[in-house]
């Protein structure tokens, strides 16, 4: 079954300093995966996405996500954080020929002064 | 040009009622999916429509149905309401055909409350 896990329900972080966010997935066919963020009371908002080529990914806000194949993961990260980064988190994964596009949980991330 | 918009932004309802929901795509998509996200969690996928039909469904009883329009706008609805159906509908947008899927572009949600 088709499955996404983000690892931490809740991420506090001081400002300015580095920040991961870890989404595994479970699959054993090709994927896509996608990180968007959802600020309170809104919508989400794609930051990046891996479709093929460079495992390396970088989106929006300075963030960047690397996928592992070996380890089916697409972890988040960010050297520096702001307290504008404060949000809902969420990992998602599609898979070709399927419109289901899967979400985990949710990390929130609260950034700290 | 203009995102994903939905209306209305909230929306109160009591059990057993019915409700639609309504959404306009990004400008130049012509594919919508529907999810329900409860409070705290993930959002769940309820359905996509591709070419004024129901492409894929989630796990989703029949109470839950929708529609798109030929211009590609999109409605929800909802029968027979459940206070478990208190969530924040997303509606995404995004180019279809077949194969890979293609990015997905969110609106900002109806929150719907049953009382």
């Amino acid at each position: 079954a088709q499955s996404v896990t983000q690892l931490d329900s809740q991420v506090p972080v001081f400002e300015e300093a580095p920040v991961e966010l870890r989404c595994n997935y479970s699959s054993s066919v090709s994927v896509y995966l996608f990180w968007y963020v959802q600020y309170p009371n809104q919508g989400l908002q794609l930051l990046l996405k891996y479709l093929s080529g460079s495992t390396l990914v970088k989106g929006i806000n300075g963030f960047e996500a690397e996928f592992n194949k070996s380890q089916t993961s697409f972890h988040l990260r960010k050297p520096s954080v702001h307290i504008s980064d404060t949000a809902e988190y969420f990992c998602a994964v599609s898979y070709y020929n399927n419109n289901d596009m899967r979400f985990g949980a949710g990390t929130r991330l609260t950034v700290k002064p | 040009d203009a995102g994903v918009t939905q209306s209305p932004t909230h929306l109160i309802k009591t059990r057993g009622q019915q409700v639609t929901l309504r959404c306009s795509p990004k400008s130049g998509h012509d594919t919508v999916s529907w999810y329900q996200q409860a409070l705290g969690q993930g959002p769940q996928f309820i359905f996509q429509y591709y070419e004024e039909e129901e492409r894929q469904r989630g796990n989703f009883p029949d109470r839950f149905s929708g529609h798109q329009f030929p211009n590609y706008s999109s409605e929800l609805n909802v029968n027979a309401l459940l206070l478990g159906d208190s969530a924040l509908y997303l509606c995404a947008s995004s180019l279809g055909g077949g194969g890979r899927p293609d990015t997905q572009y969110f609106g900002p949600g109806t929150r719907l409350t049953v009382l």
